[in-house]
């Protein structure tokens, strides 16, 4: 049973570019949500992705925008990269009718340095 | 608002023994989840344990066990028997709605000695 996966493993990108992160949920789940964690700290919530349609966002600006496909996989795109962007960029997939609906899975996440 | 504390940045445990990690949460909802993580260097975050508020008995998995304490708003992970593969980061989150949005506080270091 594949688990979370993301792509790429790691980025290293300049300052005004765009970033594009992928990721692919756990077979069964249809919910996937992104978290941002910088350096010693814990992940921030950047949105979630349910039926194709963004369902919740956290506090992140606009530059941050996603896509969910119809086979549940989902994509983070990051435009106008500031230095700050460098972060694990981090995964989750849960099921939306599970009984542990809460309950999320992470992938390996997606290590973006911005220079 | 709601809020995750993790108030021991760096915990050192030696082997075989059982260590407990404090987490305190924040909260005006009657409903919510509260996890434990854990991210070993590589990274991922491994789950490890989910407790919900109106589970009367205290979540175990394994090696794993949840103290739960609703009226002091505390979910301390508690580790039995530490294994040098426990060395890691330990994350305490809560979700506090259907959609399921992880708040997570800062996290505490484990460091297991043999």
């Amino acid at each position: 049973d594949a688990g979370v996966t993301q792509s790429p493993t790691h980025l290293i990108k300049t300052r005004g570019q765009q970033v594009t992160l992928r990721c692919s949920p756990k077979s069964g789940h249809d919910t996937v949500s992104w978290y941002q964690q910088a350096l010693g700290q814990g992940p921030q919530f950047i949105f979630q992705y349910y039926e194709e349609e963004e369902r919740q966002r956290g506090n992140f600006p606009d530059r941050f925008s996603g896509h969910q496909f119809p086979n549940y996989s989902s994509e983070l795109n990051v435009n106008a990269l500031l230095l700050g962007d460098s972060a694990l960029y981090l995964c989750a997939s849960s099921f939306a009718g599970g009984l542990n609906f809460y309950e999320q899975y992470f992938g390996p996440g997606t290590r973006l340095t911005v220079t | 608002a709601q809020k995750i504390t993790q108030t021991q940045p760096g915990m050192f445990v030696q082997e075989k023994e059982a260590v407990t990690l404090d987490c305190t949460y924040d909260t005006s909802d009657q409903s919510y989840g509260l996890f434990w993580y854990k991210q070993p260097s590589s990274g991922e975050m491994i789950f490890l344990i989910y407790q919900g508020s109106y589970d009367e008995q205290n979540a175990t998995e394994g090696r794993y066990s949840l103290n739960f304490q609703k009226a002091r708003k505390s979910a301390n992970l508690v580790i039995s028997a530490s294994q040098l593969g426990d060395s890691a980061m330990y994350f305490c989150a809560m979700s506090y709605n259907q959609g399921g949005k992880l708040i997570f506080g800062q996290g505490t270091e484990l460091s297991v000695k043999p």
